[in-house]
């Protein structure tokens, strides 16, 4: 079992629905829970960040965290076409000289007019 | 553009050879970290430095290695090159050994012949 777990997808959505990505962990040590957005071609782009439980709002962004549940999730509103790219979790634990990340395969989303 | 810079851009070379790549960080992050993405492995750290002294290490093969300069660029060498190691090769960095805001690079693409 891999530690992080993400549907690659691809999930296709109609512009203007709310899209609703998620990833499941393994490691109890995670303790800080990101969101990268990454266009074909293009370096992964730091969306979101949170390191405890809860909602964490950024405009048409939300980041949720269940850390009973080893749960989080990204909610994208009014979704656009241009929102439509590869979406990384990533978590990250202390390895006794820095915080280093563990990421998901990525979800594809494709979000047509 | 996230201010990290990467040469080159893609590279192709052959088996059993040895390639340099380069990174330069954004102005003022002193931490960089080395990230390999393949279609099979998805997106993995490799190693990680801060102000030129290496702080955590990921599954970096022994054939690969990394080293931070006075001048806060970064090099990661890879030899004895396998068809395996074609991949995106990400550049990232930030101002504290903490992943929390991570700038990503644009890439380079190896490809192994």
């Amino acid at each position: 079992q891999k530690e992080v777990e993400q549907d690659p997808g691809p999930l296709s959505v109609p512009e203007g629905a709310i899209v609703s990505l998620n990833c499941t962990y393994s490691n109890s040590a995670f303790q800080y829970f990101m969101w990268y957005r990454q266009y074909s071609r293009k370096g992964p782009e730091l969306l979101m960040y949170t390191y405890s439980s809860g909602n964490k709002e950024d405009g048409r962004f939300t980041a949720q965290v269940d850390k009973s549940s080893k749960y989080i999730s990204l909610f994208i509103r009014d979704s656009q076409p241009s929102d439509s790219a590869t979406y990384l979790c990533a978590m990250s634990a202390w390895t006794g000289g820095s915080y280093i990340p563990t990421f998901g395969r990525g979800t594809s989303l494709i979000v047509h007019p | 553009d996230s201010g990290v810079t990467q040469t080159p851009k893609h590279l192709i070379t052959a088996t059993g050879q040895r390639v340099t790549l380069r990174c330069s960080p954004r102005s003022g992050d002193l931490s960089v970290y080395w990230y390999q993405q393949s279609l099979d492995q998805g997106l993995q750290f490799l190693i990680q430095y801060y102000n030129g002294e290496e702080r955590a290490k990921g599954n970096i093969l022994e054939r690969f290695s990394a080293q931070q300069f006075p001048d806060l660029h970064s090099e990661l060498n890879l030899s004895s090159l396998e068809l395996g190691d074609s991949a995106l090769y990400f550049c990232a960095s930030s101002v504290t050994r903490e992943t929390d805001t991570q700038y990503f690079g644009p890439g380079t693409r190896l490809t192994v012949l």
